[in-house]
């Protein structure tokens, strides 16, 4: 069975880090670029940073650039979100997404989500 | 950055009917369109790629079409699990704001 499962969210003050797994299982993990989207509570789907099979294509999100960093280990059949400097905007549900098609760079569609790990950034 | 826009914001229809959903880019995305549907407390579901391309296990009612800036999604005959929101989005990430389709 395909699947993606997410961890390392939480409550965390503003200002501090955190760092998201994500565990891929069922698949190939080194033939797909992967993706983190997230979701505030209440509020719609916001893409946060997309990372292409071999880590050579990565893009972030003008909300997060510079504070976020995405890495996968293939070996590990693994992604991650490091978040540093963390903002009571960025509470939300964290979800990772794998592409559908490989196009080589970090580009694609979604057909596969996690069920996502709680982020709440508050003091 | 491309922005993606949706309209309408909500879709209030009956089951049985026709759905058509817009979604417009800020430039030009080819066909790199997706769109997704999502029901409360779920993760999203792949509906279509490439704009007009059913994903996997899709029903036929569901189609896209577009390309450019303009996409539209149709849903020929709305079931009752159809009343979700929908999401369009970019090949590169952004997503559009959403349309929710409810009961009439």
């Amino acid at each position: 069975e395909v699947q993606l499962v997410e961890s390392g969210g939480g409550l965390v003050q503003p200002g501090r880090s955190l760092r998201l797994s994500c565990a891929a299982s069922g698949f190939t993990f080194d033939d797909y670029a992967m993706h983190w989207v997230r979701q505030a509570p209440g509020k719609g789907l916001e893409w946060v940073s997309g990372i292409s099979w071999n880590s050579g294509s990565i893009g972030y999100a003008d909300s997060v650039k510079g504070r976020f960093t995405i890495s996968r280990d293939n070996a590990k059949n693994s992604l991650y979100l490091q978040m540093n400097s963390l903002r009571a905007e960025d509470t939300a549900l964290y979800y990772c997404a794998k592409v559908s098609h490989d196009y080589g760079d970090y580009g694609g569609t979604f057909d596969i989500w996690g069920q996502g790990t709680m982020v709440t950034v508050s003091s | 950055e491309i922005v993606l826009t949706q309209s309408p914001a909500t879709l209030s229809l009956s089951p049985g009917e026709r759905a058509t959903l817009s979604c417009r880019a800020s430039q030009s995305v080819s066909s790199y369109l997706a769109w997704y549907q999502q029901k409360p407390g779920q993760a999203p579901r792949l509906l279509i790629y490439d704009a007009s391309n059913r994903a996997t296990g899709i029903p036929a009612r569901f189609s896209g079409s577009g390309s450019g800036t303009d996409f539209t999604l149709t849903i020929s005959s709305l079931e009752p699990e159809d009343f979700a929101v929908y999401y369009c989005q970019h090949f590169y990430g952004t997503f559009g704001p959403g349309t929710k389709v409810d009961i009439k």
